[in-house]
């Protein structure tokens, strides 16, 4: 059971880029996420995926979009990077027999040049 | 709306010191809560949680109450460890499939 999983652990793109930040989760859960974490800010939701086959936007959703290829799966694409997304990104998932509890994969620090 | 306020840091406090993290929250309806910790270099871990009124969620020693007369969820531990040394959240939730609001995170330094 290895939780909730992210590739890759580390990036670097030059502006304009494109990239896609894989999510998976092995828990049976409904509900995925994904934030962004910045100094001083905390975490932002950017999306999520309440089931397998929503998705809505969060806080923070502009120059972003997602993918819930399946229930297992939720995916986040920069389509042309800026220095702006320059962050942390963490995926989390919940919902297991009712329990709102989230639980966050191991992050994906992005650099964009 | 919804929202999470919690005290700024860093905090930095002598191993065995007492801690206090002070946590307010703004909502509609009756909201869960949590506190989470992160590790260097690792992602948010639940610490501990309640999911109503006068609820006390504990875990490793730590405690917090939910106080829906003061819509607060303090963070507490009476002697904390160098292991402590980490940033703490407190998020709220509406409920399972909603999203999750996090305060901005305290960052707890207990040197030895």
């Amino acid at each position: 059971n290895a939780g909730v999983t992210q590739t890759p652990k580390f990036q670097v793109l030059k502006t304009g880029q494109s990239m896609t930040l894989q999510c998976a989760q092995d828990m049976n859960h409904n509900s995925m996420y994904w934030y962004r974490q910045d100094p001083g800010m905390g975490l932002r939701l950017i999306y999520y995926s309440a089931s397998e086959g929503t998705t809505d936007k969060g806080e923070v959703p502009n120059g972003y979009n997602v993918s819930r290829l399946n229930k297992r799966e939720f995916s986040l694409r920069l389509e042309s990077a800026a220095p702006s997304q320059t962050s942390v990104y963490f995926c989390a998932s919940s919902g297991r027999q009712g329990s709102e509890t989230q639980y966050f994969g191991p992050g994906t620090r992005l650099l964009v040049l | 709306g919804n929202s999470v306020t919690q005290m700024e840091g860093p905090v930095t406090l002598s191993e065995e010191a007492f801690l206090t993290i002070n946590c307010t929250y703004t909502a509609t309806g009756y909201p869960s809560l949590f506190w989470y910790v992160q590790y260097p270099g690792e992602g948010l871990q639940l610490l501990l949680k309640a999911t109503k009124a006068d609820d006390k969620g504990s875990n490793k020693g730590f405690e917090a109450t939910y106080r829906k007369e003061t819509t607060s969820f303090h963070l507490e531990k009476g002697s904390v460890q160098v292991s402590d040394s980490a940033v703490y959240f407190c998020a709220l939730t509406r409920g399972t499939g909603n999203q999750f609001y996090f305060g901005t995170g305290t960052s707890l330094t207990v040197i030895p």
